[in-house]
């Protein structure tokens, strides 16, 4: 069965540095997604991408994340400048459509030092 | 706004009883997912219901939808070890971009 991966499993990074976490959607989806989990904590949308732009953004979501899909199966998310508090778990995942079930990646550990 | 609070947080039974978890949100949706979450692990999507369903089976899962109490639940029928996880639910909204996840219910099934 296809399935969505996330690489790297675990990013260790400075405070202040930049990072980009990687995805693979499953190949015939459309719709892209990043939420994140902070340990112990509930899942939280962080935002959608569908036809090449974002759909939907939650306020954790601000200037400095952005997302890309730079060719046709990778789908970056991108964090300029980490924080302390950025350390969370980091899922993508994608669908067919809109309003379908998603399939999720294992995600990547994000810890900020 | 808070949306797709399940509740208990935390629930302990025995092999082969069955595990009901509730979820209550607070905006127009346009359906309703479960889903599940062994640790470390992504989550798995278990069964989608939409505002205009009320009731969905599948396999030892049963989920039913009341939209004018705004709340859904759960029911795992004869439990194995195996279900021990995280559930969480998670509302869709009508445009199709944005899905808000509850805090979710620890299930520990004992052997």
């Amino acid at each position: 069965e296809p399935e969505v991966t996330q690489t790297p499993s675990h990013q260790v990074t400075q405070m202040g540095q930049e990072v980009i976490l990687r995805c693979v959607p499953i190949s015939n989806h459309l719709y892209f997604y990043w939420y994140r989990q902070i340990l112990g904590q509930k899942v939280e949308f962080l935002v959608s991408f569908y036809n090449n732009e974002i759909s939907e953004k939650s306020e954790i979501f601000d200037d400095q994340f952005s997302v890309e899909r730079p060719d046709g199966s990778n789908f970056t998310l991108k964090i300029r400048s980490t924080k302390l508090e950025d350390s969370a778990m980091y899922f993508c995942a994608s669908s067919e459509f809109g309003n379908q079930p998603q399939h999720f990646g294992d995600g990547t550990r994000l810890s900020i030092l | 706004s808070q949306q797709g609070e399940e509740d208990p947080q935390a629930l302990s039974i025995q092999e082969g009883e069955n595990a009901t978890m509730n979820c209550s949100y607070k905006t127009s949706i346009n359906n309703l997912q479960w889903y599940r979450q062994n640790s470390g692990r992504g989550l798995v999507h278990l069964i989608l219901i939409r505002s205009n369903e009320r009731e969905k089976h599948s396999g030892r899962l049963r989920v039913t939808l009341d939209t004018s109490k705004k709340s859904s639940s759960l029911l795992i029928t004869a439990s194995r070890a195996a279900d021990t996880a995280s559930y969480f639910c998670a509302t869709g909204d009508t445009g199709g971009f944005k899905t808000i996840f509850g805090a979710g219910t620890r299930l520990f099934v004992k052997a």
